[in-house]
C-alpha cells in the first residue's frame, strides 16, 4: 500500500498570506496525485488532480506542483473560506490512499 | 450534474451488519470507466478507502477490511450497496459514497452518513 505523508499537520495562517502544503508518497505515483478540501461538517471536494489541474470551479489562487518526490499545494492569498483541512490522494494503484491531512487554521 | 445520496442506519450495536445504499444520478454504471465506491472517516481522523465497483463489474476492496466487505450494484435503480459485517466500536465513522472514473481521483462525494457503533 502506498503511504501518503502530509506536512505540517496544522498550519496557522493569517488571511492574505501565501500557504504551501506538502505531500510525499512512499513510492512513485506518476502524475496520479490529487488534493481535496474539507470544511467542518462538510464532505470533501476535489480541488486539484493530475498534480496541477484545477477541478471545475476552483479559483486560480489554488495551484499544485511537484519537485522530485514532494507534491505541493499552494494557495497564493488565503481567503476566509479557505480555512479547512486539505488531503492529498494518490490514484495510481489500489488502494487509493489519502494523506493524513493538513489543517489550515486562522492565526 | 452528478449527485450521490447515501442512506442507512445511524446507530448500530457491535457484531451487527451494516448496509449502506448509495443512490446516484448524472452518471451510469454501464458507461465505460465509471465507478462508485465508499470512503469512511472516523471522527477527527483521515479518510480511508473501503471499496469500489466499476462499470465492468470489477470490485476492489481495502486489503485490511476485505473479509468484512461486499459491494454490489443495481443498474436499474442507479444504486450501489455496501455491506460490512461484524461492526465494532472502531467502525464509528462518517461513510461517504464517492464517484470516480478509471485513472482519475474521487471527483464527486456524497454528503456522508454518520454511523455510530455502541453497545
Amino acid at each position: 500500500e502506498i503511504v501518503m505523508t502530509q506536512s505540517p499537520a496544522t498550519l496557522s495562517v493569517s488571511p492574505g498570506e501565501r500557504v504551501t502544503l506538502s505531500c510525499r508518497a512512499s513510492q512513485s505515483v506518476s502524475r496520479d496525485l490529487a488534493w481535496h478540501q474539507q470544511k467542518p461538517g462538510q464532505a470533501p471536494r476535489l480541488l486539484i488532480y493530475d498534480i496541477s489541474t484545477r477541478a471545475t470551479g476552483i479559483p486560480v489562487r489554488f495551484s499544485g506542483s511537484v519537485s522530485g518526490t514532494e507534491f505541493t499545494l499552494t494557495i497564493s492569498s488565503l481567503q476566509s473560506e479557505d480555512f479547512a483541512i486539505y488531503y492529498c490522494q494518490q490514484y495510481n494503484e489500489w488502494p487509493l490512499t489519502f494523506g493524513g491531512g493538513t489543517k489550515v487554521e486562522i492565526k | 450534474q452528478i449527485t450521490l445520496r447515501q442512506s442507512g442506519p445511524t446507530l448500530m450495536e457491535p457484531t451487527q451488519t451494516l448496509t449502506l445504499t448509495c443512490t446516484f444520478s448524472g452518471l451510469s454504471l454501464i458507461t465505460h470507466g465509471e465507478g462508485v465506491g465508499w470512503v469512511r472517516q472516523p471522527p477527527g481522523k483521515a479518510l480511508e478507502w473501503l471499496a469500489i465497483i466499476y462499470w465492468d463489474d470489477d470490485e476492489r476492496y481495502s486489503p485490511s477490511l476485505r473479509s468484512r466487505l461486499i459491494i454490489t450494484k443495481d443498474i436499474s435503480r442507479n444504486q450501489v450497496v455496501l455491506t460490512m459485517t461484524d461492526m465494532d466500536v472502531v467502525d464509528t465513522a462518517t461513510y461517504y459514497c464517492v464517484h470516480r472514473r478509471a485513472y482519475s481521483p474521487v471527483t464527486n462525494w456524497g454528503q456522508g452518513t454518520r454511523v455510530a457503533v455502541s453497545s
